[in-house]
């Protein structure tokens, strides 16, 4: 069964140090999605991409965060300077273009220190 | 802007009881609605979905019906079981390509 993959699966980092998560989501889906989801909370949206163009990056913090996804297919998303704050799970998800369920991966949990 | 609410848990039954998790959305189309399910430490899985009014979705005993007319989409189970501890998300979309909204989601804990 096709998944969506994600690593690291957990990463531990240092305040203002720069972190990088990658995503390759279900093949031939067009739709990628980067989601937060801070503990006990729901999943927010951070950024869409319809191949390699951005959709939507308005929930983005934009001055440390970056995401890119430059052949339309895997996905790069960076912070820099990492902040105690942004520890969370960050989430991958992929859809195509016909249905909107989205398929998720495990995620990578990130602790800042 | 559209949104999503889901009853607060946590949840606790005992195994082979009712559930009902309640949820409410506001939305300006006809949205798509979902039901995900979050196991510790693991990202989502779908679990069920409508994409129209009266549809019902079902999987693995859970049901839920898409009401237009109280904008509810409710996930019951006749009879739960301890595998079935997670939490659940109850999510929107406006139409196909747009970015799911999530409640809050919903911790359910079952004990044998």
């Amino acid at each position: 069964e096709a998944e969506v993959a994600q690593s690291p699966r957990y990463k531990i980092t240092e305040k203002s140090q720069a972190v990088a998560f990658w995503c390759d989501p279900i093949s031939g889906h067009a739709t990628l999605y980067w989601y937060r989801q801070i503990l006990g909370q729901g999943p927010e949206l951070l950024v869409q991409f319809q191949d390699e163009s951005v959709v939507d990056d308005s929930q983005l913090p934009k001055d440390r965060f970056s995401a890119e996804r430059l052949k339309g297919v895997d996905s790069t998303l960076k912070i820099q300077p990492a902040e105690l704050g942004d520890s969370a799970m960050y989430l991958c998800a992929s859809s195509s273009i016909v249905n909107a369920e989205a398929f998720f991966g495990q995620g990578t949990r990130l602790t800042v220190v | 802007g559209d949104s999503v609410t889901q009853m607060e848990g946590p949840v606790t039954l005992s195994e082979e009881a009712f559930l009902t998790i309640n949820c409410t959305y506001t939305a300006t189309g006809y949205p798509s609605l979902f039901w995900y399910v979050q196991y510790p430490g693991e990202g989502l899985q779908l679990l069920l979905k409508a994409t129209k009014a009266d549809d019902k979705g079902s999987n693995k005993g859970f049901e839920a019906t898409y009401r237009k007319e109280t904008t509810s989409f409710h996930l019951e189970k006749g009879s739960v079981q301890v595998s079935d501890s997670a939490v659940y998300f109850c999510a929107l979309s406006d139409q196909a390509g747009t970015a799911l909204i999530f409640g809050k989601g919903t911790t359910l804990s079952v004990s044998s």
